[in-house]
């Protein structure tokens, strides 16, 4: 079975700092990856996804994702982050067999300081 | 177009008590699912139904069954709730087969005492 990992439980910076999240997953095969983002008190968003091709993915309010096929990971970045990315970020992974769902990691909440 | 819209948005069920989640959907996906929260888990997944007439199992599917009333609608039953149960639960769609980005509702926060 699939599993997703999000080494950092709980990342404080302060404004303009850089970001980055790490997910690690196990499944050999072909994958679809993605990052959602969680704002206090509201549901999942999407910021990016990554299906194929350039594995260097830009998504929405300038974070980026690098897929890395042999280390199995999708890193989340920002160069410079700001309060309002205050949040829980949470990686998620679909296999293109088996199951038709995704599995998510138990999730980074960032707190961004002013 | 309101996207995913779930009710009740916040709920307190007594141990033993019945209720059941309701979960539609305005894209005109073919995949929808059920997820729980719980804190430092991530969301699981319950049950999922890849399109109209089909349900399966997900992660953690025990205390729980769902029905595909429609292409719209897909609904969670917890028959006899228990305080292991509380959580909040999450409905989401995707289109095609399962694949996609999945599309999240407003989430019901149910508390079992």
């Amino acid at each position: 079975a699939q599993s997703v990992s999000q080494h950092n439980h709980h990342v404080i910076l302060s404004e303009a700092a850089s970001l980055e999240l790490g997910c690690n997953y196990s499944y050999g095969g072909t994958v679809n990856l993605f990052w959602y983002v969680q704002y206090p008190g509201q549901h999942l968003q999407l910021l990016l996804k990554y299906f194929s091709g350039d594995p260097l993915v830009k998504g929405i309010q300038g974070f980026e994702a690098e897929f890395i096929k042999s280390k199995f990971s999708f890193n989340l970045r920002k160069p410079s982050v700001q309060w309002s990315d205050t949040a829980e970020y949470f990686c998620a992974v679909n296999a293109r067999t088996g199951r038709r769902a995704l599995t998510f990691g138990s999730g980074t909440r960032l707190q961004v300081q002013p | 177009n309101a996207g995913v819209t779930q009710t009740p948005k916040f709920q307190v069920l007594k141990t033993g008590q019945s209720m059941t989640l309701q979960c539609a959907q305005d894209m005109n996906h073919n995949s929808m699912y059920w997820y729980r929260q719980d804190p430092g888990m991530g969301l699981r997944l319950i049950y999922y139904s890849a399109s109209e007439g089909t349900t399966d199992k997900g992660e953690v599917p025990n205390g729980y069954n769902v029905s595909r009333l429609n292409k719209r609608e897909f609904s969670l039953r917890l028959e006899s709730a228990a305080p292991s149960q509380t959580s909040v639960y999450f409905c989401a769609s995707s289109e095609g087969q399962g694949f996609n980005e999945q599309y999240f509702g407003p989430g019901t926060r149910l508390t079992v005492t």
